[in-house]
Parts: C-alpha cells; sequence; structure tokens
C-alpha cells in the first residue's frame, strides 16, 4: 500500500518569513495529492490540492509542488501570518476506484509574531 | 450547511465500558469515513462507507472494534470493551461521490480511556 513521509514534524519560523513542508510518496500510482490544515481542537481541513498532471498549483499565499519522477510534494507558505498556525498534513491518494487517502503524520507550524 | 457533526466531543471512560461514538454526515454526501488520530501513528483510516455500505474496514484495530451506518445520515463507531490504548481523538469526514478525495471532517471526539 501507499505509505507517505512527512517533513519536518515540527516548524518554527518568522512571522512575514517563508515555510516550506515536504512530503514523500511511495506508490507511483498515486497521482492526488491534497494538504490539511488542523487548527487546534478542529478537524483537518482541505487548503489545497494538486493532481500529478501539474506541476505546480497556486492559490494566494499558498502554493504546492509535485516532482512525480522524485515522488515528492511541497507546501510552501510566503508571508507567514499567526493564523497559519496549525499542524499540516499531506496525503496521497490513487483515484483509480479507490477513495482513500494516506496520510502523513503531520507538521506542526508555528508562526512566531 | 453545519458541515459533519460529532458527538460526543469529549469522553472519558473506565477500561472495560463500552463506548459509542456518533456522527452525522454532510446531507447529500455518499462516502463517510471514520479516522483515528494518536501522536504516534498520525491520521489513521479505520473504516468507511459508500452509501452506507462497508467498503473497507481493514484499517480497524481488531474486533472490539464495530462501525455501522443503518442510514445515509447517521453512523457509529463502537467499541467493546474499551482500553487505555484506544484513547485518542476519533474524526469522522464525508464526501461526495463526484468529489470523493475532497473529505470534510468533524471536530472530533476526544476519547480517555482510563
Amino acid at each position: 500500500g501507499e505509505n507517505v513521509e512527512q517533513h519536518p514534524s515540527t516548524l518554527s519560523v518568522q512571522e512575514g518569513d517563508s515555510a516550506v513542508i515536504k512530503c514523500t510518496y511511495s506508490d507511483s500510482a498515486s497521482n492526488y495529492f491534497p494538504w490539511y490544515k488542523q487548527e487546534l481542537g478542529k478537524g483537518p481541513q482541505l487548503i489545497i490540492d494538486i493532481r500529478s498532471n501539474v506541476g505546480e498549483k497556486k492559490d494566494q499565499r499558498i502554493a504546492v509542488t509535485l516532482n512525480k519522477t522524485a515522488k515528492h510534494f511541497s507546501l510552501h507558505i510566503t508571508e507567514t501570518q499567526p493564523e497559519d498556525s496549525a499542524v499540516y498534513f499531506c496525503a496521497a491518494s490513487n483515484d483509480f476506484g479507490n477513495e482513500k487517502l494516506t496520510f502523513g503524520t503531520g507538521t506542526r507550524l508555528t508562526i512566531i509574531p | 450547511d453545519a458541515g459533519v457533526i460529532q458527538s460526543p466531543r469529549h469522553e472519558v471512560t473506565e477500561m472495560g465500558q463500552e463506548v459509542t461514538l456518533r456522527c452525522k454526515p454532510i446531507s447529500g454526501h455518499d462516502y463517510l469515513f471514520w479516522y483515528r488520530q494518536t501522536m504516534m501513528r498520525g491520521l489513521e483510516l479505520l473504516i468507511y462507507f459508500n452509501n452506507n455500505v462497508p467498503i473497507d474496514d481493514s484499517g480497524m484495530p481488531e474486533d472490539r472494534f464495530s462501525a455501522k451506518m443503518p442510514n445515509a445520515s447517521f453512523s457509529t463507531l463502537k467499541i467493546q470493551p474499551s482500553e487505555p490504548r484506544d484513547s485518542a481523538v476519533y474524526f469522522c469526514a464525508s464526501s461526495l461521490r463526484e468529489l470523493r478525495y475532497i473529505q470534510y471532517f468533524g471536530a472530533g471526539t476526544r476519547l480517555s480511556v482510563l
């Protein structure tokens, strides 16, 4: 089955700086890669996703990149703000008849004011 | 829509007791997922349903765990008997068939088994 590794487990950055979280996956058939944000006391929420036919996707301060050859994908947050503090999860899925997401272990991001 | 609703938000019980967690998915959603979150293992998929039918329960840790979905608007996850190692946050999520990879999570139930 799919295995997703995520690094780092914790990350602290100064407000206004950029944050990068990296994930690798094992199943070359995986073709859908979402990122979820979990705030304290809440469930994870989808913030951005990318499919394997795209190398990069942006949404305001958030971007995700995908390297299919190396089987890794990354989340980039620019101009970080205090409300970006949360736990971020990457995930992978193969959408050929498979509804399951395999999640990474999470990254706790702390923005230092 | 109110989103995915889970109850209770917190549950404290003693080892050996039966625990029932409840979930109301978003109306109209076809898929329902149960996850367990721990520091050691992260987010683990326990079981998921499609149109009320269990599709994959390979993540259910052992026979003490069972899940049902009697109708499209309600699901339960039961642990009987509970053990301290079951202490975790349990999440329910739902999704539409057309966008099944976009899962909407509830706020979770924090379970503590003493």
